[in-house]
C-alpha cells in the first residue's frame, strides 16, 4: 500500500518569512496530492491540490511542486501571517474502484509568530 | 450548500458499549470516506462507500467495526464493544463522482471510559 512521508514534524517562522513542507510517497500509482490544514479541534481543510499531470500550482501565497520521478512534493507558503497557524497533512491517493482513498502524512505542525 | 455533517460531535461510551458515528455527505456527493485521527497523528483510511456498497474497507479492523451508506440516510459507522483504544477523532469526507477533491466534515470525538 501506499506510505507517505512528512517532514518537520514542527516548523516555527517569523512572520513573513516562508515556509516549505516536504512529503514523500511510495506508490508509484499515486496520481493525486492534496494539502489540507487542521486547526486545533477542527475539520481538515483541503487548501491546494496538485495532479500528476502537473508539475507546480500555485493560489496566492500557496504553491505546491510535484516531482513524479523521484515521488515527493512540496507546499509552499510565503510571506506567512499567524493565522497560518495550524498542523498541515500531505495526502497521496492512487484512483480506487472510481473513488480515491486518501493515505496521509503524519502532519507538520506550524507556527507562525509575530 | 450544507457542507459534511456529523453527528454526534462528542460521544462517551463505557467500555463494552457500541457507537453509532453518522455522517451525511454534501448534497450532491455519492462517496463517502471514514478516517479515524487518533492524537497528534494523522488521519488513517477506514472505509469507501457508495450508496448501498462498500468500496473498499482495507483500513477497517476486522473485528467489531463496520459500516453502511443505506440508499436513505447517512452513513454510519458502528463500532462494537469500545475498548480505551477506540478513543479518537472520526471523520468523514465525501466527493462527488469522479472528482478528487474530499471535503470533512466536523469530526466525532470519541472518549471510552
Amino acid at each position: 500500500g501506499e506510505n507517505v512521508e512528512q517532514h518537520p514534524s514542527t516548523l516555527s517562522v517569523q512572520e513573513g518569512d516562508s515556509a516549505v513542507i516536504k512529503c514523500t510517497y511510495s506508490d508509484s500509482a499515486s496520481n493525486y496530492f492534496p494539502w489540507y490544514k487542521q486547526e486545533l479541534g477542527k475539520r481538515p481543510q483541503l487548501i491546494i491540490d496538485i495532479r500528476s499531470n502537473v508539475g507546480e500550482k500555485k493560489d496566492q501565497r500557496i504553491a505546491v511542486t510535484l516531482n513524479k520521478t523521484a515521488k515527493h512534493f512540496s507546499l509552499h507558503i510565503t510571506e506567512t501571517q499567524p493565522e497560518d497557524s495550524a498542523v498541515y497533512f500531505c495526502a497521496a491517493s492512487p484512483r480506487l474502484n472510481s473513488g480515491y482513498a486518501l493515505n496521509f502524512g503524519k502532519g507538520t505542525s506550524l507556527l507562525v509568530t509575530p | 450548500n450544507a457542507g459534511v455533517m456529523q453527528n454526534p460531535r462528542h460521544l462517551v461510551r463505557r467500555r463494552g458499549q457500541e457507537a453509532r458515528l453518522r455522517c451525511s455527505p454534501m448534497k450532491g456527493h455519492s462517496h463517502v470516506y471514514w478516517y479515524r485521527q487518533l492524537p497528534e497523528e494523522g488521519l488513517k483510511f477506514m472505509v469507501y462507500l457508495q450508496k448501498e456498497n462498500i468500496i473498499d474497507e482495507s483500513g477497517m479492523p476486522k473485528e467489531r467495526f463496520s459500516a453502511e451508506f443505506p440508499k436513505e440516510g447517512p452513513s454510519i459507522l458502528r463500532i462494537q464493544q469500545v475498548v480505551r483504544g477506540d478513543s479518537a477523532a472520526y471523520f468523514c469526507a465525501s466527493s462527488r463522482t469522479g472528482e478528487h477533491e474530499q471535503y470533512f466534515g466536523p469530526g466525532t470525538r470519541l472518549t471510552v471510559t
